[in-house]
């Protein structure tokens, strides 16, 4: 297994367009979560599931944002009509419950122009 | 005010120093601490993992909680160039839970 993996790795888009982005956790991780980063700052939560039970959103997740993670494997996060306040990068971490250590993708950088 | 608190230094110290980084925090209800390791332009790393006070120790790296004084450190002994990264505290309140995170601090390790 080689981690947690994110697609794409940068994306630059026009205001008010859509954007998706996929994760693919560590195998058998029951746990992912969704973070945000911008420059000069930590990872903020966004949101997280629990199979394919998304459990908990947070309050900067407005409603251009929704996850899914459809069985329980990889999840996608999408933003509709982009604005350039949601340049950031979106970070993917997995765990097994229980474990206490979450794993992060790389993370896919967004730019909107 | 800021759930967690770091100092975003830079800071830069001598090859084979030892180095402290430390955060404080407000909410006492936090539990699990960790610290992570970000090189530019990647994922954090999970570096080190305490549940509720005392030490731990891992090699070079020795993690420290005082939950009296709402106040974590990692020392980093013998710090080496391939170290200087940004050090990102991290606090759960349970288990297996959204992680608050500090803002980061820089370091710079000089050969």
């Amino acid at each position: 297994d080689t981690g947690v993996s994110q697609d794409p790795r940068h994306k630059i888009t026009k205001r008010g367009q859509n954007v998706t982005f996929r994760c693919d956790p560590i195998s058998e991780h029951n746990r992912l979560y969704w973070y945000r980063q911008t420059l000069g700052q930590g990872p903020e939560f966004l949101t997280y599931f629990q199979n394919e039970a998304q459990l908990e959103k947070s309050r900067l997740l407005s409603d251009r944002f929704s996850a899914e993670r459809p069985k329980g494997s990889f999840s996608t996060l999408e933003i509709q009509r982009t604005e350039q306040g949601d340049s950031a990068m979106y970070l993917c971490a997995s765990e097994e419950t229980g474990a206490n250590e979450q794993f992060f993708g790389p993370g896919t950088r967004l730019t909107v122009l | 005010q800021k759930e967690v608190e770091q100092d975003p230094g830079p800071l830069s110290v001598p090859e084979g120093a030892i180095v402290s980084l430390n955060c404080t925090y407000s909410n006492s209800a936090f539990q699990y601490f960790m610290w992570y390791r970000q090189y530019s332009r990647k994922g954090p790393e999970l570096l080190m993992y305490t549940y509720s006070s005392g030490n731990k120790e891992d090699g070079r790296f020795t993690a420290q909680v005082d939950k009296s004084s709402k106040y974590i450190s990692l020392f980093i002994r013998d710090s080496q160039p391939s170290d200087s990264a940004t050090y990102l505290c991290a606090m759960s309140m349970d288990s297996s839970y959204k992680l608050i995170f500090g803002s980061g601090t820089r370091l710079l390790v000089r050969p």
